[in-house]
């Protein structure tokens, strides 16, 4: 089967910009996180969908960070304005299920911000 | 989430037996160890998760302490595809956001 799709793989933007990332996860999956992962460190989950509506985003920066899932398939997460400590890695991850299930995480997007 | 802690790094030569411990002991009765690995610019890899039984799988084995306090993640025989960092996670049945802490760095040396 197909594996959680994630564009782009790479950007690097200037700081103060705006910039989005698109995730397609596994067809049939319910579950959608978004991870953000700083050099050197585990993934920090940023949000949590079931469907289309948000289980848990208790660690999203909401004033500059925002993240949707049209219609409870693709997702976009967004930067606004970017700034210099959001260089990372933004993984997607899906699962089947919330309860007791395996996630399966995308490639990633590596984020530089210059 | 409980937090878990794991040695920084380890070795293992190419062939043997990998075991990573992991310390879960403040874990509740209703967390699950959770192992993820993660190689080289790749996002992570599910490996195996396990309530209080051990637990085998193609992949690995998973030996949890009868009072749950700690584990072992088990390679049987490790090769060099096996370098990554492996994570230990205690996460609820209820749901998947797990606390990923900085991981063990395994190399498998030839």
């Amino acid at each position: 089967e197909a594996g959680v799709a994630q564009s782009p793989r790479y950007k690097i933007i200037e700081k103060r910009q705006s910039v989005a990332f698109w995730c397609n996860p596994i067809s049939g999956h319910a579950t959608l996180y978004w991870y953000q992962q700083i050099l050197g460190q585990g993934p920090k989950l940023l949000i949590q969908f079931q469907n289309n509506g948000v289980v848990d985003d208790s660690q999203l920066p909401k004033d500059r960070f925002s993240a949707e899932r049209l219609k409870g398939v693709d997702s976009t997460l967004k930067i606004q304005p970017a700034k210099l400590e959001d260089s990372a890695v933004y993984l997607c991850a899906s699962s089947l299920e919330t309860v007791n299930t395996e996630a399966f995480f995308g490639q990633g997007t590596r984020l530089t911000v210059v | 989430d409980a937090k878990t802690t794991q040695p920084p790094s380890m070795d293992c030569a190419e062939g043997r037996a990998a075991n990573l411990p992991c310390n879960h002991s403040t874990i509740s009765g209703n967390e699950y160890v959770y192992w993820y690995r993660q190689i080289h610019s790749q996002g992570p890899q599910y490996i195996i998760h396990g309530l209080k039984n051990n637990e085998t799988n193609e992949m690995a084995s998973l030996i949890i302490t009868e009072d749950r306090k700690s584990s072992t993640l088990i390679l049987p025989h490790a090769t060099l595809r096996d370098t990554a960092v492996y994570y230990c996670i205690a996460g609820s049945y209820y749901g998947q956001n797990f606390v990923f802490g900085p991981g063990t760095r395994l190399s498998v040396l030839p």
